[in-house]
């Protein structure tokens, strides 16, 4: 298994570029998470998923977009990309048990730099 | 809402001596709790998770975490520090009425020689 990967590893954008990160699991996990990290702000989440074709907003969703037309695809979106996006993204994915104690697995990241 | 404090986000000890890394919680209902490990350039990893089975929890490489209900802490810790250790350390939380996970902002552990 592969586990969950993303793509790119890293992307570089001009201000106001448009770009979709690609997230898939290959674990049958129910629920999908885009996080984002930036220094000294732990990871903040910006929009989830808890089934194929569901979504809903997280902390900081403004400026993003999602889609879950596949039960193992999360995608991002930025359509208008601002350099107050610079970050690194975390997809993570996880079952939803009955007693609500599932792990999130993690992806390695993608690094955005927008210029 | 639940919330997690971290205290310190950074925390400096010797190899070999003692790792604790501090976390307080905020939850208006019994909380599940969670430590995650991350090394540099990588993704998050869990480390341990409490689930009110019992209230010292044990995790991989050496780490536990005590579940204070009283103190509302879930503090990390391992008798003997490795070079191995040092990564960025993060608390989490969520309850049985969310969906979500909320993490803490992080504490970077450094292992001085």
């Amino acid at each position: 298994n592969a586990g969950v990967t993303q793509t790119p590893k890293f992307r570089v954008l001009k201000t106001g570029q448009s770009m979709t990160l690609l997230c898939a699991q290959d674990m049958n996990h129910e629920y999908m998470y885009w996080y984002r990290q930036d220094p000294g702000m732990g990871l903040r989440l910006i929009h989830y998923s808890v089934g194929e074709g569901t979504t809903a907003k997280g902390e900081v969703p403004d400026g993003y977009n999602v889609s879950r037309l596949k039960k193992q695809n999360f995608l991002l979106g930025l359509e208008s990309a601002a350099p107050s996006q610079t970050s690194v993204y975390f997809c993570a994915s996880s079952f939803r048990s009955g007693s609500s104690t599932d792990t999130q697995y993690f992806g390695p990241g993608t690094r955005l730099t927008v210029l | 809402a639940q919330s997690v404090t971290q205290l310190g986000s950074h925390v400096s000890v010797s190899e070999g001596a003692l790792v604790l890394l501090r976390c307080n919680y905020s939850s208006s209902v019994p909380p599940y709790l969670f430590w995650y490990v991350q090394y540099p350039n990588q993704g998050l990893q869990l480390l341990l998770k409490y689930t009110s089975a019992a209230t010292l929890v044990k995790g991989i490489n050496g780490f536990e975490a005590e579940f204070k209900k009283s103190e509302t802490s879930f503090h990390l810790t391992k008798p003997s520090a490795h070079m191995s250790d040092a990564a960025e350390y993060f608390c989490a939380v969520r309850t049985n009425r969310d969906d979500k996970i909320i993490f803490g902002k992080g504490t970077r552990l450094h292992i001085l020689p």
